[in-house]
């Protein structure tokens, strides 16, 4: 099993459309979770980070984090064609370990006009 | 001003040559990593280091070395160079505090050998 699984996609949705980007990660005691967009040729930016279960808005994105089901998500909302990349989600584990954060593959996202 | 910075942003080089890739963080992060991104996307680890502690993925060959002058350089350097060492290498870093430590990139450095 994986560490972090993504949906490799591609998603399409229309310009204007919510994208819904998911998570699943395998080690239960990890601690932070992040979303980074990463342009084609270009380098992964952070978009957010969770920690605690819920929901977390920040302008057109929410994360949203169920450690239960150890899930964590990506809504865009009002998808625009700039939102066009790939998005990697990645975790870490419980504190006192190393800072070694565990990507997934990434989900190729495409906002059509 | 340029957060994490990297050069060189392209390298070609042959099989069996040795090259260094420079890596600087201004945020006065602890903590400085390698990662690499291969043809399929997907990042992986090679090295976290701060002034405490090296810890290298286990995969990673011993052809590969992070040298670190001080706290806010953390080059890496690559001996006997192979085909499959192709790839975008890309430095980070980040807080070695706090409840979350969320990483910042540099821009990659793309990887030829021939």
């Amino acid at each position: 099993q994986k560490e972090v699984e993504q949906n490799s996609g591609p998603l399409s949705v229309p310009e204007g459309a919510i994208a819904s980007l998911n998570c699943t990660y395998s080690d239960r005691g990890s601690q932070s979770f992040f979303w980074y967009r990463q342009y084609s040729g270009k380098s992964p930016e952070l978009i957010m980070f969770i920690y605690s279960n819920g929901d977390k808005e920040d302008g057109r994105f929410t994360a949203q984090l169920n450690k239960a089901s150890q899930y964590v998500s990506l809504l865009i909302r009002d998808s625009q064609p700039s939102d066009s990349a790939t998005y990697l989600c990645a975790v870490t584990p419980p504190r006192g370990n190393n800072n070694d954060m565990r990507f997934g593959a990434g989900t190729r996202l495409t906002v059509k006009p | 001003d340029t957060a994490v910075s990297q050069t060189p942003k392209y390298l070609v080089t042959q099989m069996g040559n040795d090259k260094s890739i420079k890596c600087e963080q201004n945020l006065g992060h602890d903590t400085m990593y390698w990662y690499k991104q291969d043809s399929k996307k997907f990042l992986k680890i090679m090295f976290s280091y701060n002034n405490k502690e090296l810890i290298i993925n286990e995969t990673v060959p011993n052809r590969f070395s992070p040298k670190s002058p001080d706290k806010a350089h953390l080059n890496l350097h690559i001996n006997s160079l192979e085909l499959g060492d192709s790839a975008v290498y890309f430095c980070a870093s980040s807080q070695d505090w706090g409840l979350t430590y969320e990483q910042y990139f540099g821009p990659g450095t793309r990887l030829t050998v021939t």
